[in-house]
């Protein structure tokens, strides 16, 4: 089963315009994970987490967790083309295994 | 460095056949995890191994097990395959499994049961 649920499902914008994707989760977690996935490819992880945080950013990311509500928002500012692709959320519970959403697919259009 | 290497990229296999899946971590990372993934379940923990032991198992049928070598390299197999078997599987690595600084994902295998 998913621990964790994504908002939106899907996510069209325009190139320029930032994009915000929602995570929930169910349980305690050690860390909440940010991974990309272009078509049906490996998962590249974007940005950790740690439990006992409460914001951080890199690049033109900028990841929120909130452990009161169990969840976690991913910002995407000054979307590109090449950030197309499905965003996946997982979370780290302290068994050594990451429990993924159903992800959001996001796309950028020119 | 050189990535996370799964080969092969592709495979077609038909139903009651069984099939080797393998994964190179990252020089230097002990830790192999595999996950399994469909349209209809997501992404699915299916094991992790640590120096050569499965420290972890996600709910699959005992169809599908693994192992992993004194390199590191690690394989899965799944016998007797089934149709819903037909998936992409990913395997992740990372220095000791414990999920502190994120894994990294081969290109993974899609796997196609007949």
């Amino acid at each position: 089963s998913q621990q964790g649920e994504e908002d939106p499902q899907a996510l069209s914008i325009q190139e320029g315009e930032n994009a915000t994707m929602n995570c929930s989760y169910k349980t305690s977690i050690n860390n909440l994970q940010w991974y990309r996935q272009n078509s049906g490819r490996g998962l590249v992880h974007l940005i950790l987490i740690r439990s006992n945080e409460r914001e951080k950013h890199s690049g033109r990311l900028r990841v929120t967790l909130d452990t009161s509500k169990k969840s976690s928002s991913l910002l995407i500012t000054a979307s590109r083309a090449a950030d197309t692709a499905s965003y996946f959320c997982a979370t780290h519970q302290g068994a050594q295994k990451l429990v993924f959403g159903q992800g959001t697919r996001l796309t950028i259009n020119p | 460095k050189a990535g996370v290497t799964q080969t092969p990229r592709y495979l077609i296999k038909t139903r009651g056949q069984q099939v080797t899946l393998s994964c190179s971590p990252i020089s230097g990372h002990r830790s192999v995890s595999w996950y399994q993934q469909t349209p209809g379940q997501g992404l699915q923990f299916l094991f992790e191994y640590f120096s050569e032991t499965q420290r972890n198992k996600g709910n699959f049928p005992g169809r599908f097990s693994g192992r992993q070598f004194s390199n590191s390299r690690s394989e899965m197999n799944v016998s007797t395959l089934e149709l819903g078997d037909s998936a992409l599987y990913l395997c992740a690595s990372s220095p000791e499994g414990q999920g502190a600084w994120g894994y990294t994902f081969g290109s993974g295998t899609r796997l196609t049961v007949v």
